[in-house]
Order: structure tokens, then C-alpha cells, then sequence
């Protein structure tokens, strides 16, 4: 078994639908859970960062950890086309050391339907 | 405000030839990291340097070979391509301080 499983999709919805992607994970010791969005043919980039368990909001996305399950999400409110991309998931153990320990989900390839 | 450099963006090669990826980077990061992307796998770890002059295997190091050649530069060398190295490769680096990685646009590689 994986440390990280995510459902690769596609996952297609209509613009303007909420979204849920999500992540179990395996490793109780992970406490820094990240969401990294990945436009076609580039390179991830960091969308949101959270600690511990909890909600944490910006804009139209809300992550959310739920740590007793092992199980993160994030949400899409008012979803648009130019929120297809590919979501990873990704979680380490402590903080800081940049990537170092870092475990990323296999991603979730979105598409919303204009 | 270039960020992390990828180059060569695509190549081919055929099999047995030998090709360095370079990647640098302009944030003055102390680490770097080599990834590759496969479907179906996600992104795994081949190597990464926690500082000029060290380097570490990550989780798929096989087939290849990698220089820290100064704190901004980083490069990635497949010295005998197979077939089963078709991928995309993606340099990234990180402040130690911080838990975010920064990627650069990736290099497209086919083995024939």
C-alpha cells in the first residue's frame, strides 16, 4: 500500500459546480499537507498549506484535514475552465527542509466543462 | 523573475546515447531535487542535493548520475538511455526554512 493514494480521474464537472479532490494517506506521522496545482505540460505549483487538522480557506478553495480518518480534501467553489488542471497532494512529517520528505499523491486530472 | 530553469524542454534519444538535463536556479536556495513524472506513478524522487557539494539518491536513482556543480546549478545525466527512461523530468528547490517546492517547466524525454 501506498503512503499517499489519490484517485487519478479525470474527474469532469460543469463550470460553476463545487469540486472535491482528496487524499488518504497511511503514515499517522504526516502533519503538513499541501495541494500542488499543475497546469498541462508544466511544473506543479504550490496552491494551498495546511498544519494539522482543520479547515483553511483562500479565495474559491478551502483545504481540509481530517486527521483521524488520514484523509485531506480540497474544494473548488464556483468552479471555472481555468481550474482544469491536475491537483497532487502532497504531506511530510515536519516542517520546514523544503521538499525533503516530501510525499506526493499520484494526482487528480480535473476538467471543467464550459 | 525566472525561478528554476529547465533545458532542454524536449529531446529524443535513442537508445545506449548519454544526455545531461541542466537546471538552474535564481532564488538562492540551498536545495535542489530531481523528479520524474510517469502515468500512473505521480512524481517520484531520483536525487537531490541538500547543498552545494552533496547529493543523496531519492527514490528511483537508477540509470543516472548528478552533479551539484554550484548552488545555483544542478544537472541530471543519463549516461546509457533506455527505453523505460521516457518520461518527464522535473527539477525543483526549496529554502530549508520553508516546506514549499518550487518547480521549473520540466524537461520532455523520449527514449526510441
Amino acid at each position: 500500500q501506498k503512503e499517499v493514494e489519490q484517485d487519478p480521474g479525470p474527474l469532469s464537472v460543469p463550470e460553476g459546480a463545487i469540486v472535491s479532490l482528496n487524499c488518504t494517506y497511511s503514515n499517522s506521522a504526516f502533519q503538513y499537507f499541501m495541494w500542488y496545482r499543475q497546469y498541462s505540460r508544466k511544473g506543479p505549483e504550490l496552491l494551498m498549506y495546511t498544519y494539522s487538522s482543520g479547515n483553511k480557506e483562500d479565495g474559491r478553495f478551502t483545504a481540509q484535514v481530517d486527521k483521524s480518518s488520514k484523509y485531506i480534501s480540497l474544494f473548488i467553489r464556483d468552479s471555472q475552465p481555468s481550474d482544469s488542471a491536475t491537483y497532487l497532494c502532497a504531506m511530510k512529517t515536519w516542517a520546514g527542509g523544503g521538499a525533503d520528505g516530501l510525499t506526493f499523491g499520484k494526482g487528480t486530472h480535473l476538467i471543467i466543462q464550459p | 523573475n525566472a525561478g528554476v530553469t529547465q533545458t532542454p524542454k524536449f529531446q529524443v534519444l535513442k537508445t545506449g546515447q548519454s544526455m545531461t538535463l541542466q537546471c538552474a536556479q535564481d532564488m538562492n536556495h540551498n536545495s535542489m531535487y530531481w523528479y520524474r513524472q510517469d502515468p500512473g506513478m505521480g512524481l517520484r524522487l531520483i536525487y537531490y542535493s541538500a547543498s552545494e557539494g552533496t547529493t543523496d539518491k531519492g527514490e528511483v536513482p537508477n540509470g543516472y548520475n548528478v552533479s551539484r556543480l554550484n548552488k545555483r546549478e544542478f544537472s541530471l545525466r543519463l549516461e546509457s538511455a533506455a527505453p523505460s527512461q521516457t518520461s518527464v523530468y522535473f527539477c525543483a528547490s526549496s529554502d530549508p526554512g520553508y516546506t514549499e517546492a518550487f518547480f521549473g517547466q520540466g524537461t520532455r524525454l523520449t527514449v526510441v
